[in-house]
């Protein structure tokens, strides 16, 4: 199986700081990587597809780069509804799986 | 409206059989795989496998083939996960979602609300 290691595990961020967040993973993924946010009690929602692909009514302000095996998901001005875990997953090769998460608080 | 509504909560004890559902509807069922992940609490994500409900084609993780079973009635629009003899072990958020099409064909993009699975005796 592919391994993914995210980090930091977590972070402390103030409102409208920018923040980022990594992945990689143990072998090449060429560009399929997800970015998911999950809040507390609730399922996971896709916010990047393929590395940078936004979906659909996820805001701007969440970005994805990177190839191979090194990602990021930047937000550019986090704002109170981020705070949040965010998974990062491979779909390059079954079993797809997912980074450990980040969460992200509250400073 | 889009959606993945999946079956209630569930206490079972041990030893018993289970199987939960996944009904999508705001789409055309049959055009999209349907996966299956598992979280423990206060843990990570847990890809399972995933069914195409047009041929019931299933690719199961090597961590649960033989463990689980995916299905799907596309009649009913509905995906299940079954278990034939709960372990504790299973206790665990179950979560249906559903893979893309297009650019994000590689994605889940759309999430059941989740099935929660208790197994205690």
């Amino acid at each position: 199986d592919i391994q993914m290691t995210q980090s930091p595990s977590s972070l402390s961020a103030s409102v409208g700081d920018r923040v980022t967040i990594t992945c990689r993973a143990s072998q090449s993924i060429t560009s399929y990587l997800n970015w998911y946010q999950q809040k507390p009690g609730k399922a996971p929602n896709l916010l990047i597809y393929t590395t940078s692909g936004l979906q659909s009514g996820v805001p701007s302000r969440f970005s994805g780069s990177g190839s191979g095996t090194d990602f990021t998901l930047t937000i550019s001005s986090l704002q109170p509804e981020d705070f949040a875990t965010y998974f990062c997953q491979q779909s390059y090769i079954t079993p797809w799986t997912f980074g450990q998460g980040t969460k992200v608080e509250i400073k | 409206e889009v959606q993945l509504v999946q079956s209630g909560a569930e206490v079972k004890k041990p030893g018993e059989s289970l199987k939960i559902s996944c009904k999508g509807s705001g789409y055309t069922f049959t055009s999209h795989w349907i996966g299956w992940v598992r979280q423990m609490s206060g843990k990570g994500l847990e890809w399972m496998g995933f069914i195409y409900p047009t041929d019931s084609d299933t690719r199961y993780s090597p961590s649960f083939q033989g463990q689980v079973t995916i299905s799907v009635d596309k009649s009913f629009s509905t995906a299940y996960l079954q278990w034939g003899s709960l372990k504790a072990s299973d206790t665990a958020m179950y979560y249906c979602a559903r893979r893309g099409a297009g650019g994000s064909d590689h994605a889940f993009d759309i999430w059941g609300q989740g099935t929660m699975v208790t197994v205690s005796s």
